[in-house]
């Protein structure tokens, strides 16, 4: 089986400081870890993938995170926040066997930028 | 043009009653999904399609009961709606059964009173 655990429900930081949001992940198989950020009454948009090859993955607005399979950690980084950065973020895993195909989502992380 | 599109937007319902959310992706994509975000914005996966047959089926109440008419079309119709039905639902498509990019509509609120 599969889960994600986002280790901070709200994060508030000011404006241009840098972020970051963290994601921990357990399974059996390989894994594939994606972030995804849902901005006040939208659906969720991807943000960012790690499939496979280099650990640091960049994404969308500024984004990247870094794969560290030795502490089981998918942590999303932005070294300057803006306050359109604002929403909730979702880290998720898909694994494969029996959970393959199948996106299981952590608690979310509100990112909250103040000016 | 809107991806992943879904009707209504809001829905307000009394128990027992039964009711349907339709959703619709131009993506070109075989693989849809229905998910649930609880009050707490806990999102988990209810169902899946790929070209109209039923991949994943989560334990999900039997009143909850997806139909694909065409791999764009993935609609979610409930039965007997209870109180803790209330929720976001969310349809999502991804090119294939790997689904390891997901593209969401914009939600369907649910209220049951």
């Amino acid at each position: 089986a599969q889960s994600v655990t986002q280790l901070d429900s709200q994060v508030p930081v000011f404006e241009e400081a840098p972020v970051e949001l963290r994601c921990n992940y357990s399974s059996s198989v390989s894994v594939y870890l994606f972030w995804y950020v849902q901005y006040p009454n939208q659906g969720l948009q991807l943000l960012l993938k790690y499939l496979s090859g280099s650990t640091l993955v960049k994404g969308i607005n500024g984004f990247e995170a870094e794969f560290n399979k030795s502490q089981t950690s998918f942590h999303l980084r932005k070294p300057s926040v803006h306050i359109s950065d604002t929403a909730e973020y979702f880290c998720a895993v898909s694994a494969g066997g029996t959970s393959y195909g199948k996106l299981t989502f952590g608690q979310g992380t509100i990112l909250t930028v103040h000016p | 043009d809107t991806a992943v599109s879904q009707t209504p937007k809001y829905l307000v319902t009394q128990m027992g009653n039964d009711k349907s959310i339709k959703c619709e992706q131009n993506l070109g994509h075989d693989t849809m999904y229905w998910y649930k975000q609880d009050s707490k914005k806990f999102l988990k996966i209810m169902f899946s399609y790929n070209n109209k047959e039923l991949i994943i089926n989560e334990t999900v109440p039997n009143r909850f009961s997806p139909k694909s008419p065409d791999k764009a079309h993935l609609n979610l119709h409930i039965n007997s709606l209870e109180l803790g039905d209330s929720a976001v639902y969310f349809c999502a498509s991804s090119q294939d059964l790997a689904g390891y990019e997901q593209y969401f509509g914009p939600g369907t609120r649910l209220t049951v009173t």
